[in-house]
């Protein structure tokens, strides 16, 4: 098994620039999520995902949306970037049921210029 | 609203030295605490999850201890390798509530085992 998987590993955008950063999982995980994490700052969930079709927001959800249309990828797109966007943004994937135990990607570093 | 603190930020210890990071939360109602490590510039590894109704769990040299009422956990690792170094992150999910798939993480303690 892969895991979590994200593409692409580092990004530089400019401002009002739009991306999309990809997320894949193969453990037939049905709840998805996305955070956010600043230097010397705790994670900050943006949007999550308990199945395909259905999502919703996290703390930090301004700037940001996702889709999931299918229960292995959840996309987060970024329209007309900021640069309080700079940020280094992970992906992470659990079973619906019993622990919930999270399970992160590598992460995608972004920043915005 | 839920905060989790973690102390120290930093730390530095001799190789083979026992040792003891803290985390504590300011809600009580978790459903469950979970560590991880980070390494630079990597993602995060689940180390050990602690469900609300158990008191702690082990794993290897890795021991985490729960006490909910007084929300705090603490994360003990023995005989602490170089390999060790790594910035700890402990996260708390709620009971229920709107709120109740989301994490709450501190903000880590950094670890450097010196050989």
């Amino acid at each position: 098994n892969a895991g979590v998987t994200q593409t692409p590993k580092f990004r530089i955008l400019k401002i009002g620039q739009s991306m999309t950063l990809q997320c894949a999982q193969d453990m037939n995980h049905n709840y998805m999520y996305w955070y956010r994490q600043d230097p010397g700052m705790g994670l900050k969930l943006i949007y999550y995902s308990v199945g395909a079709g259905i999502t919703d927001k996290g703390e930090v959800p301004n700037g940001y949306n996702v889709s999931r249309s299918t229960t292995e990828d959840f996309p987060l797109r970024l329209e007309l970037a900021a640069p309080s966007q700079t940020s280094v943004y992970f992906c992470a994937s659990s079973y619906g049921t019993g622990s919930l135990e999270q399970y992160f990607g590598p992460g995608t570093r972004l920043t915005v210029t | 609203k839920q905060e989790v603190t973690q102390i120290p930020a930093a730390l530095s210890v001799p190789e083979g030295e026992n040792l003891v990071l803290n985390c504590s939360f300011t809600d009580s109602a978790i459903y469950n605490l979970q560590w991880f490590r980070q390494d630079p510039g990597k993602g995060l590894t689940s180390l050990l999850l602690i469900q609300s109704s158990q008191r702690e769990q082990t794993s290897g040299r890795l021991n985490a201890s729960l006490d909910k009422s007084s929300g705090r956990s603490t994360l003990y690792i023995a005989a602490s390798q170089p390999g060790d170094s790594a910035t700890y992150l402990c996260a708390v999910r709620p009971t229920s509530g709107a709120g109740s798939y989301q994490l709450t993480f501190g903000k880590g303690t950094k670890l450097s085992v010196i050989p």
